[in-house]
């Protein structure tokens, strides 16, 4: 089946500098990857998701890239602020009417004012 | 606003016992999750289902059942609780007709003592 990792498990930047979040997969035939934020006490929310047939997508300072032939995608915060605080989880998904995802580890995001 | 609503934040019980969390989605969604989230381990999917009454095993079903009686409802059941159960638990949902937003509740944190 398939299997999600990601890295770092914790990251540190200073508030504006850019924080980057990778992460690989295993099952050449997903197709959909996600990106979740989890603020504390709250539960994960979708903040960018990229398809298969998608390099990079774009979301104001948010962007996620995706390498089908090297199986691995990326988060990439710019010009971070202390509510970026939080963590994040990637995800793939192999299509099908279930909605069925696979988790990565998860990042804490710590941004230092 | 969409709101998928956890039965309990906090919940305490004694080894043995069985245990009930509820979640209730109010998004006319098809599709339910049960997640386990434990640190460095991310999500793992317990069970999910796709349709009232239908439900299948995720990746860690052991210890653990479901009910799906109405399409608004998603019971997890620890039959008989175990102290390697203590986790946070976080029940989502999801439109049918491929891969969408998963909406999450805001997690049930269990204590089996």
């Amino acid at each position: 089946g398939e299997n999600v990792e990601q890295h770092p498990s914790t990251l540190s930047v200073q508030e504006g500098d850019s924080a980057v979040i990778k992460c690989t997969y295993s099952d050449s035939a997903s197709n959909y990857f996600p990106w979740y934020k989890q603020e504390l006490g709250k539960g994960p929310q979708l903040i960018i998701d990229i398809r298969s047939n998608v390099g990079e997508k774009k979301d104001q300072r948010i962007a996620v890239t995706l390498n089908k032939t090297a199986k691995h995608f990326s988060l990439h915060i710019t010009e971070t602020q202390p509510e970026d605080s939080a963590v994040y989880f990637c995800a793939a998904s192999i299509e099908s009417n279930t909605g069925k995802l696979i988790f990565g580890q998860g990042t804490t995001l710590q941004v230092k004012p | 606003d969409v709101k998928v609503t956890q039965s309990s934040r906090y919940l305490v019980k004694r080894t043995g016992e069985k245990v009930f969390l509820e979640c209730v989605q109010d998004m006319d969604h098809e599709n339910m999750f049960w997640y386990r989230q434990d640190p460095g381990l991310g999500l793992r999917l317990i069970y999910f289902s796709y349709d009232v009454k239908m439900k299948e095993k995720g990746d860690i079903p052991e210890g653990y059942s479901v009910s799906r009686e109405k399409k608004e409802r998603f019971s997890l059941i620890l039959e008989s609780a175990s102290t390697n159960q203590t986790s946070m638990y976080l029940c989502a949902s999801s439109s049918s007709g491929g891969q969408g937003e998963q909406f999450f509740g805001p997690g049930t944190r269990l204590t089996v003592l």
